[in-house]
């Protein structure tokens, strides 16, 4: 069954201490993965997005990269006001255009 | 420019009741997009509109559930007859239409329905 896997499933990191979060996919012709930050009681919010192995994106202290099985989200230098959960999400379809989400990963970022 | 907006952000129904979910897209999307979201868990594909046409409602879970976005902007998803396993975050999201490439999705506040 083609799903979207995100690890880990939460992460609790000190103010400066950088890491990655994994986002792995099953699909076939992936369309494009994107990455999302919802925050409590918020919708969630646009970040990236990357079509094709290899490409790269950055926004200020986040990095998103793509291989043909997996994306990675590095922060670098977290700060508090990072803490959010992460959504990566995908399309494959060609008939619809439908994003599959994963659960998340939720980041703390302690002072 | 103003983004997505819902209404209403939290609506409470006894069960069995019918409820209708408001989503306004950005101006000038051409796709909308409905998803559920659980507690903890990502957001679950609903239905998707290109303007007026619908065309892919396979995420609606049951015959209760039904969306319509008659002119081509606003778009409403009722729910009949609701029931406790209803409860959820519903979100609305536009989109400028994908053909061969996907364009990222704006998504809005969302409305939490519980159902008592």
């Amino acid at each position: 069954e083609d799903q979207v896997t995100q690890s880990p499933e939460a992460l609790r990191l000190q103010e400066g201490e950088s890491s990655s979060l994994n986002c792995s996919y099953t699909v076939s012709g992936l369309r494009g993965l994107f990455w999302y930050r919802q925050d409590p009681g918020k919708g969630p919010e646009f970040l990236f997005t990357l079509y094709s192995a290899g490409e790269e994106k950055e926004k200020e202290r986040l990095k998103a990269t793509l291989t043909k099985k997996e994306s990675f989200l590095h922060i670098t230098a977290p700060k508090p006001e990072d803490s959010a959960t992460y959504l990566c999400a995908v399309t494959y379809d060609l008939n619809t255009d439908k994003l599959i989400f994963g659960t998340g990963t939720r980041l703390q970022v302690f002072p | 420019g103003a983004g997505v907006s819902q209404s209403p952000r939290y609506k409470v129904a006894k069960r069995g009741q019918d409820v209708a979910l408001r989503c306004d897209p950005i101006s000038g999307h051409v796709s909308l997009f409905w998803y559920q979201q659980a507690l903890g868990q990502g957001p679950e594909f609903l239905t998707y509109f290109q303007n007026e046409a619908q065309l892919d409602k396979s995420g609606l879970p049951s015959d209760r559930f039904f969306a319509e976005r008659p002119e081509g902007s606003v778009s409403t998803l009722k729910i009949q007859r609701t029931q406790q396993e209803d409860s959820a975050v519903y979100l609305c999201a536009s989109s400028l239409f994908g053909l061969l490439k996907s364009y990222e999705q704006y998504f809005g506040p969302g409305t939490r329905l519980t159902v008592t």
